[in-house]
């Protein structure tokens, strides 16, 4: 089952101008949102990670916002630029030792000079 | 730290065979997990290993199953290949709930 749904396989923003990316959940025992990005032929890369004790972590150009209530969070990017185009997966993880990380099916950004 | 690497990086092989894929995680890193890529479906969750011990499993037939070592590596195997099972299979590891470091595949191919 998917419990980490990305529902828009791809999105295409102009250069400097905001991304976003979503990302909805199923789970409520996930505490703990992240986001990969990833390049073809490379394994994905760690970007930014927010707890659900928080609403909104920022990270340079990268903002992420959680909303627990509608169990949905996003990915904002800004300003966006050529080198983000990747493909961005959302990850989320529960509470105690069975941890595991579930992923979503993944968005493929393309950010158009 | 070097980071996780994974073999073979492409592999090839036909139906009813079976494969064994390899991880080597980060060092110190006790938590690894296998991953399944395949178009329109992310990466779906084969299974996590914590100290030689199988802690979360996710939803694939038998065939596929997996073992850590004491010095953490861990392998995947695959028995009784079928078309489907082609894909990307990434590793990854993490200290304990931190974000996961992931290796760069190895790429499957089923004929």
């Amino acid at each position: 089952d998917q419990q980490v749904k990305q529902n828009s396989p791809s999105l295409s923003v102009q250069e400097g101008r905001i991304s976003i990316l979503n990302c909805d959940y199923t789970n409520s025992m996930f505490d703990y949102f992240l986001w990969y990005k990833k390049y073809p032929a490379e394994g994905p890369t760690f970007l930014i990670s927010i707890s659900s004790i928080k609403d909104k972590n920022e990270d340079g150009r990268f903002t992420v916002f959680l909303n627990k209530s509608a169990k949905h969070l996003s990915l904002h990017i800004v300003p966006s630029q050529p080198g983000d185009s990747a493909v961005y997966f959302c990850a989320a993880s529960g509470a105690g030792n069975n941890n595991d990380m579930r992923f979503g099916a993944g968005t493929r950004l393309t950010v158009k000079p | 730290k070097a980071g996780v690497t994974q073999t073979p990086r492409y592999l090839i092989k036909t139906r009813g065979q079976q494969v064994t894929l390899s991880c080597s995680p980060i060092s110190g890193h006790r938590s690894v997990s296998w991953y399944q890529q395949t178009p329109g479906q992310g990466l779906q969750f084969l299974f996590e290993y914590f100290s030689e011990t199988q802690r979360n499993k996710g939803n694939f037939p038998g065939r596929f199953s997996g073992r850590q070592f004491s010095n953490s590596r861990s392998e995947m195997n695959v028995s009784t290949l079928e078309l489907g099972d082609s894909a990307l299979y990434l590793c990854a590891s993490r200290a304990d709930r931190d974000e996961q470091y992931f290796g760069p595949g190895t790429r499957l191919t089923v004929t």
